[in-house]
């Protein structure tokens, strides 16, 4: 059974800073890796896919990178800003349709 | 009305009601998601479609019952349910099942709250 992790649980740091979140998972017989980002309340928005032949994904200023060998993601968040403050979750699809999703990371960027 | 929309957004129900949550996509897509997300908890897959037709069911007690009658739709009928069912029921849709380059479009939620 695919389990997901992600550390830290929260994280809050002040703007501009660069910072990365994490995510492991124990079974590296995965479809995707997707990262998403949640408002409170709200529904989940999709930032970045990996496909698992891929090593990593670029949009704006984020960056997710996929070692399948070690079970270990990224996301990397270039120049926070106030609005980059949410909850980031980490799914990870064992097979089409089926994805494990981690606790997530809420990050917080004060001005 | 673009994306995936989720009616209600929010439902207060008693143990002995009868409710549904209603799912709409307007992406054109084939496949279909419930999931559940209660607090400190990750994620819960609960039920996917495929093209009308149910190809996951995760284990979810028979009080929450899904109905998918065209590929736009998808329904979540609720009965008998328990003050634990309380939580934030999020609707997804992709384009197909298959695939490793699918992603997964994600609706507002309905806030469900059982007492």
């Amino acid at each position: 059974k695919q389990e997901v992790t992600q550390i830290p649980a929260a994280l809050s740091v002040p703007e501009g800073e660069n910072l990365v979140l994490n995510c492991s998972f124990t079974d590296s017989a995965i479809y995707n890796l997707q990262w998403f980002r949640q408002d409170p309340g709200k529904g989940l928005t999709s930032l970045l896919l990996i496909q698992s032949s891929q090593r990593e994904q670029t949009s704006g200023r984020l960056n997710a990178s996929l070692d399948k060998s070690s079970g270990r993601s990224t996301l990397y968040i270039a120049a926070s800003q106030p609005g980059d403050s949410a909850t980031y979750l980490c799914a990870v699809a064992s097979h089409a349709g089926k994805s494990t999703f981690g606790d997530g990371t809420t990050l917080t960027v004060k001005p | 009305e673009t994306g995936v929309t989720q009616t209600p957004r929010h439902l207060v129900m008693g143990m002995t009601n009868k409710k549904s949550l209603k799912c709409e996509q307007h992406l054109g897509h084939n496949a279909m998601y419930w999931y559940k997300q209660s607090a400190k908890k990750p994620l819960e897959l609960m039920f996917v479609y495929s093209l009308e037709e149910r190809v996951e069911n995760n284990s979810v007690p028979s009080r929450f019952s899904p109905e998918c009658p065209n590929s736009s739709h998808l329904f979540l009928h609720l009965h008998t349910l328990q003050p634990e069912d309380s939580a934030l029921y999020l609707c997804a849709s992709s384009q197909v099942l298959a695939g490793p380059q699918e992603t997964q479009y994600f609706g507002p939620g309905t806030r469900l709250l059982v007492l």
